[in-house]
């Protein structure tokens, strides 16, 4: 069964902080992957997909890169902002199905 | 344009009432999909619809049905409302199921 984990749950850095969220998935056979962006009380804005075939995307300062056989993804985001404060999720496609199986988000905090 | 719209935000029922949850596009979008979120577990997929008439099953199906009878709606209906139907619920669409998803803005069900 597919598990996807994101570590840390929590992360808190002062304003223009370089930082990486990360996103872990235990079956490779994935067609996609999507970083979502939620805000409190509101719906996920999806900020980056990554198709199984590509190794990167980039939006901005925003870059997600992805690593199909170790299982791994991760969300850089240059120069942080308070307007960057949400939280992030990440979605893997499953191969064969029709299917999307989140993580359980890490929570930012950028601090003015 | 509108996007993905939810109603109702907001909706408190009684054990064992039954409801419909809306969802429309606009977007001409084929797939769309029904998700709940609860705390520490993500969101999890209810079920989907990969165009007008053909609908499936998700992760957690039980106590909910759906239809999709036009390419713009796809209704949720809880068929006798238990407390641990109590989450917030998230319409997405998509062009196809590999490409970006949108969400709408959620609506936040408890059940006494």
């Amino acid at each position: 069964k597919q598990e996807v984990t994101q570590i840390p749950a929590a992360l808190s850095v002062p304003e223009g902080e370089n930082l990486v969220l990360n996103c872990s998935f235990t079956d490779s056979a994935i067609y996609n992957l999507q970083w979502f962006r939620q805000d409190p009380g509101k719906g996920l804005t999806s900020l980056l997909l990554i198709q199984s075939s590509q190794r990167e995307q980039t939006s901005g300062r925003l870059n997600a890169s992805l690593d199909k056989s170790s299982g791994r993804s991760t969300l850089y985001i240059a120069a942080s902002q308070p307007g960057d404060s949400a939280t992030y999720l990440c979605a893997v496609g499953l191969e064969g199905t029709y299917k999307y199986i989140f993580g359980t988000g890490t929570r930012l905090k950028v601090l003015a | 344009n509108a996007g993905v719209t939810q109603t109702p935000k907001f909706q408190v029922l009684k054990t064992g009432q039954s409801m419909t949850l809306q969802c429309a596009q606009d977007m001409n979008h084929e797939y769309m999909s029904w998700y709940r979120q609860d705390p520490g577990m993500g969101l999890r997929l209810i079920h989907y619809s990969v165009g007008a008439g053909i609908t499936d099953q998700g992760e957690v199906p039980n106590g909910y049905n759906v239809s999709r009878s036009t390419t713009e709606d796809f209704p949720l209906r809880l068929l006798s409302a238990a407390p641990s139907q109590t989450s917030v619920y998230f319409c997405a669409s998509s062009i196809q199921q590999t490409t970006e998803a949108f969400f709408g803005q959620g609506t936040r069900l408890t059940v006494v």
